[in-house]
């Protein structure tokens, strides 16, 4: 069975500032989907980037980024010139390429962001 | 509405009162799926649906638990004699295939407390 594990349970950064949020994930699988997802408190989670495991260049989107080793089962999330409105729980998720596609997401981390 | 809808948004049962949960999906959605999220955590793999056949509910913690999709769309998740357990989130997401299009839509979610 596949985990996904986020060993920081919150993370705290200033404004304008940079921060990363470490993800790490377990399969036997080599064609999978990795996500991270943004849920702000009372609402909707929403999808921040996803990555695609058979590409070797790591996906961005705007401030956001990541860092994914396939090898060493580590995706992690980059945020640049975090803004108030970045702060909200932050989970990763694991999906198979193929079949039931459903999501299997880690513990979360919570971001704070300091004015 | 262009996004994944659910009712009600909250929902506050006796332990032992039956309960429904409805799930509006994105239309045209293929994939629909059921996540439980407990307080505090990561949401965590309920059950699956292609189109109305009901292709994975290994995730149903009881056979309390009860999810169908008759026509293809509208989901309901039915919780029968409900326990203080049952206490959760429950996100319902869809997406648009499930043959690797990956990316899931997740709903607000129905808050479920049991007194």
């Amino acid at each position: 069975a596949q985990t996904v594990t986020q060993s920081q349970p919150e993370m705290s950064v200033q404004e304008a500032e940079t921060v990363t949020l470490s993800c790490t994930y377990d399969t036997s699988e080599s064609d999978y989907y990795l996500f991270w997802y943004k849920q702000p408190p009372s609402r909707q989670m929403i999808l921040v980037i996803r990555q695609e495991a058979y590409k070797q260049q790591n996906a961005t989107e705007n401030r956001f980024s990541v860092n994914f080793q396939k090898a060493a089962k580590s995706f992690s999330l980059k945020i640049s010139d975090s803004q108030l409105g970045d702060a909200a729980m932050y989970f990763c998720a694991y999906s198979p390429n193929f079949g039931n596609e459903k999501l299997t997401f880690g513990t979360g981390t919570r971001l704070t962001i300091i004015p | 509405g262009a996004g994944v809808s659910q009712s009600p948004r909250y929902k506050v049962a006796k332990r032992g009162q039956d309960v429904a949960l409805r799930c509006d999906p994105i239309s045209g959605h293929v994939s629909l799926f059921w996540y439980q999220q407990a307080l505090g955590q990561g949401p965590e793999f309920l059950t699956y649906f292609q189109n109305e056949a009901q292709l994975d509910k290994s995730g149903l913690p009881s056979d309390r638990f009860f999810a169908e999709r008759p026509e293809g769309s509208v989901s309901t998740l039915k919780i029968q004699r409900t326990q203080q357990e049952d206490s959760a989130v429950y996100l319902c997401a869809s997406s648009l295939a499930g043959f690797g299009a990956g990316e899931q839509y997740v709903g607000p979610g129905t808050r479920l407390t049991v007194t």
